[in-house]
């Protein structure tokens, strides 16, 4: 069954502005993932973050974990066009365990 | 050429008969999975492999066969297609004891009539 839920399913903003994409699981995990599916392709991996660590940076991503309430969030600031895809939720349980993804959030950036 | 591939891209089949993707990869990762991605279900786990000659069930296995004799190799096999096998499908692998990045092949488009 599905492990993470991203929310919105859906979310059409404009170039330059931010967007907020958020997961909520609901068991604990060793670390959190998100990927980015651009359309008819593979899932690209983004970022990870652990379950110790309560925020991560890597360019115009910002993603924080919240292991009490069991939820992340991924920031995309500066949003572009190039941004237009799916993003992805995922995580993993314990050492080797599959990752499990969430259904998604299809983010649409308009020039 | 680096990376995880599968073939075909994109397949049409019929109810009944036996169809097999391939995947493969050349970085000698140890894990390989076996995703479906449907509207409304996201990415959901048919199989996934450890290492060669191991196997493991994931959500959705029925229907659904695979094999491991090369760590670089790990074929789907559709024994006997049924429509609500129509999707895409998503190899991918990890290296257990790397960045725990998980890598995805581009897909294999399937419609069985």
């Amino acid at each position: 069954s599905q492990q993470g839920e991203e929310d919105p399913q859906a979310l059409s903003i404009q170039e330059g502005e931010n967007a907020t994409m958020n997961c909520s699981y609901k068991t604990s995990i060793n670390n959190l993932q998100w990927y980015r599916q651009n359309s008819g392709r593979g899932l690209v991996h983004l970022i990870l973050i652990r379950s110790n660590e309560r925020e991560k940076h890597s360019g115009r991503l910002r993603v924080t974990l919240d292991t009490s309430k069991k939820s992340s969030s991924l920031l995309i600031t500066a949003s572009r066009a190039a941004d237009t895809a799916s993003y992805f939720c995922a995580t993993r349980n314990s050492g080797n365990t599959p990752l499990v993804f969430g259904k998604g959030t299809r983010l649409s950036v308009i020039a | 050429d680096a990376g995880i591939t599968q073939s075909p891209r994109y397949k049409i089949t019929e109810t009944g008969r036996q169809v097999t993707l391939m995947c493969h990869q050349t970085w000698s990762h140890s894990y390989m999975f076996w995703y479906r991605q449907d509207l409304g279900h996201g990415l959901r786990l048919i199989y996934y492999s450890a290492a060669a000659d191991i196997t493991d069930k994931g959500e959705v296995p029925d229907g659904y066969v695979v094999s491991r004799s090369k760590t670089e190799n790990f074929p789907l096999t559709l024994e006997s297609a049924t429509r609500s096998q129509t999707s895409v499908y998503f190899c991918a692998s990890y290296d257990s004891g790397g960045s725990d990045t998980q890598y995805f092949g581009p897909g294999t488009r399937l419609t069985v009539l």
